[in-house]
């Protein structure tokens, strides 16, 4: 089973910022990775397939990166609704897994 | 927008089986690949597993000798059904439309096992 490892566990963010986060892989997974928001007490929300590309309705200010086994997600001009908890997904090998989340809370 | 709701007991007991099912609203099942993934309280995601709409499954190795994931497209429904669970099952059980990437989740469902 691949393992996924989110860095850092928690990011303190001032609203307008620009923050990157880092997902790793314990081994190659090409370009077969996803990102995930979830706000609390809801459901996730895919932001990003095929570790670049945004899904449907996904702001502009998010973009993510990488291949391999290193992956990043960038926020650009941090909202308010951004404050959430972030989730990277590996689909290259069975069965799927993720990350541990990276927190965005207000600095 | 395709919309999906999770159903079921939110207590099981230790060695039973524990039931959910996944309402689809705003959408067919077909041509889809429909998906069940949990989160332990305070904890991260894990894939269960899941059932395209043809019947066919596949199973996360871990859950696989007590898990049964099946679909109803006449009543738009597919449900999970697994069983012996301990303490480790309690969790919030997700359904999504989707696999391996979900991109449709639902709001989730708490399950506690506990006597």
């Amino acid at each position: 089973e691949i393992v996924m490892t989110q860095s850092p566990a928690t990011l303190s963010v001032s609203p307008g910022e620009t923050v990157t986060l880092s997902c790793r892989a314990s081994q190659s997974i090409n370009r077969n990775l996803a990102w995930h928001q979830q706000k609390p007490g809801q459901a996730p929300r895919l932001l990003i397939d095929a570790a670049s590309t945004r899904a449907s309705g996904i702001p502009a200010r998010f973009s993510g990166s990488g291949s391999g086994t290193e992956f990043t997600l960038t926020i650009s001009s941090l909202q308010s609704e951004d404050f959430a908890v972030y989730y990277c997904q590996q689909y290259n090998n069975w069965p799927p897994t993720f990350g541990g989340g990276t927190k965005i809370e207000i600095k | 927008q395709v919309q999906l709701q999770e159903s079921g007991p939110g207590l099981v007991k230790p060695s039973e089986t524990l039931s959910l099912t996944c309402t689809v609203s705003g959408g067919s099942l077909s041509s889809y690949y429909w998906s069940w993934i949990r989160q332990p309280p305070g904890k991260g995601l894990e894939w269960i597993g899941y059932v395209h709409y043809t019947g066919n499954t596949d199973y996360n190795p871990s859950l696989k000798s007590r898990l049964t994931i099946s679909i109803d497209t006449s009543k738009n429904q597919f449900s999970l059904n697994l069983s012996s669970v301990t303490a480790a099952d309690t969790a919030v059980y997700y359904c999504a439309r989707g696999s391996p990437v979900p991109s449709f989740w639902g709001q989730g469902t708490l399950v506690t096992v506990s006597s």
